[in-house]
């Protein structure tokens, strides 16, 4: 049993490039997040997906577009990176929209040069 | 609108010493409240949570946390510090009833334990 797997687990791009971040879970889980942790900032919320075929933004989502691909998928895109993006990068998951324990994969530890 | 403190970026235990690391959190609505621990190059790990009923809450590994609503504190203590406890803790708080869009995260507590 997985859980929730991310993928790459390390990435470095150039300013200007372009990258999804890709993460499934297997738990049957209704609910999806990205996050971002920053060093002494927390976690904070980028875009979430309280169910399939939606989405809404977090707390950060400037720079990002995301994508419910089915119940199990849920990808994070980086259009054009910036510095500002290197980061790392935690998707979760959780069972429903109301319920409060989340899931989280093992990260993206992403470097925009 | 939810905030959460931890005092202490970094906390230093000798091995057997009590963990005590603090949070405080405010509130508008009568909150959840969460540690998670994160060991090194790993996601987070949920290790016990408060949403309603008994206000000393016992978790994973020996830790647990009591909700004082007059100190606006969820403090996480384990009587006797080991080794493998060296990690970094958040705190975190989501309105009750709220999901896990709504979770507020500290900044985080990274926990030494010197042998």
């Amino acid at each position: 049993n997985a859980g929730v797997t991310q993928t790459p687990k390390f990435q470095v791009l150039k300013t200007g490039q372009s990258m999804t971040l890709q993460c499934a879970q297997d738990m049957n889980h209704n609910s999806m997040y990205w996050y971002r942790q920053d060093p002494g900032m927390g976690l904070r919320l980028i875009y979430y997906s309280a169910s399939e075929g939606t989405t809404d933004k977090g707390e950060v989502p400037n720079g990002y577009n995301v994508s419910r691909l089915n119940k199990r998928e849920f990808s994070l895109r980086l259009e054009s990176a910036a510095p500002s993006q290197t980061s790392v990068y935690f998707c979760a998951s959780s069972a429903d929209p109301g319920t409060t324990e989340a899931f989280f994969g093992q990260g993206t530890r992403l470097t925009v040069v | 609108a939810q905030s959460v403190t931890q005092l202490g970026s970094h906390v230093s235990v000798s091995e057997g010493a009590l963990v005590l690391l603090r949070c405080n959190y405010s509130s508008s609505v009568p909150p959840y409240l969460f540690w998670y621990v994160q060991y090194p190059n790993q996601g987070l790990q949920l290790l016990l949570k408060y949403t309603t009923g008994a206000t000393l809450v016992k978790g994973i590994n020996g830790f647990e946390a009591e909700f004082k609503k007059s100190e606006t504190s969820f403090h996480l203590t384990k009587p006797s510090a080991h080794m493998s406890d060296a990690a970094e803790y958040f705190c975190a708080v989501s309105p009750s009833g709220g999901g896990s869009e709504k979770l507020v995260f500290g900044k985080g507590t990274k926990l030494t334990v010197n042998p």
